[in-house]
């Protein structure tokens, strides 16, 4: 089974400023198709989960440019070019190269 | 739109069994691979188990240990997951999620129903 270290497991920041958490997988991510099946997720207080990225750096559906992700192999990481209120909220890496699917343990992003 | 629902969820004793479903709309439910993710109380996310698009391919997490069963009934939209023998860690909310296109990427997400295991 891959396990995805996720750090902080908190990060407060300042309404405006960046963020970035950081995603390292226990084995490369990269799948026998040459894709790397790295997603980010966020999680609302009290809301399901909501795709972000997915395949490493494509922004799903509806979501705001600010977020960025980057990353191979084995490092990866979630940028939130400037933080808004909106965006507070536990942030979770999700790899779907191989069963199982595998989650971080999640990073909250708060406001100083 | 796409829209996934969950029922199903109750509080039921440790050893007992429950059956939740999820239904599909806003897309073609049998072109997706759809799984099931739960989330105990204050923790983080675990995946739980993946169907193929008709039903042919599944695949568990070890911890079902052969309690749980998913399944799907294309004509009528609605995945389904059979838990059987439950433990008081298996309390959780539990999604339902759909790929992402022609990947098994969790994309769209149910708002989740809860199973308490409780004597």
């Amino acid at each position: 089974e891959i396990v995805l270290t996720q750090t902080p497991l908190s990060s407060p920041v300042t309404l405006g400023q960046p963020a970035s958490i950081s995603c390292r997988s226990s084995q490369s991510l990269v799948n026998s198709d040459g894709n790397t099946y790295l997603s980010w997720l966020q999680q609302r207080p009290g809301q399901p989960p909501r795709l972000l990225i997915y395949k490493i750096s494509h922004r799903f559906s509806g979501v705001p440019d600010r977020f960025n992700g980057s990353g191979a192999g084995t490092d990866f990481t979630l940028k939130i070019s400037r933080v808004e209120a909106e965006d507070v909220a536990v942030y979770y890496c999700m790899q779907a190269t191989r069963l199982p699917l595998s989650f971080g343990g999640g990073t909250k992003v708060e406001i100083k | 739109q796409v829209q996934l629902v969950e029922s199903g969820g109750s509080v039921v004793q440790p050893g007992r069994s429950v059956r939740l479903s999820c239904v599909g709309s806003g897309f073609t439910f049998n072109n997706y691979a759809m799984h099931w993710v739960r989330q105990a109380p204050g923790k983080g996310l675990e995946w739980v188990t993946l169907i193929s698009y008709d039903g042919s391919n599944k695949h568990y997490a070890d911890f079902v240990e052969g309690r749980f069963t998913i399944s799907r009934d294309n004509s009528k939209n609605t995945l389904y997951l059979q838990m059987n023998s439950l433990r008081t860690d298996d309390t959780a909310v539990y999604y339902c999620a759909r790929g992402v296109v022609s990947l098994i990427t969790p994309g769209y997400w149910g708002q989740g129903t809860l199973v308490t295991v409780s004597s």
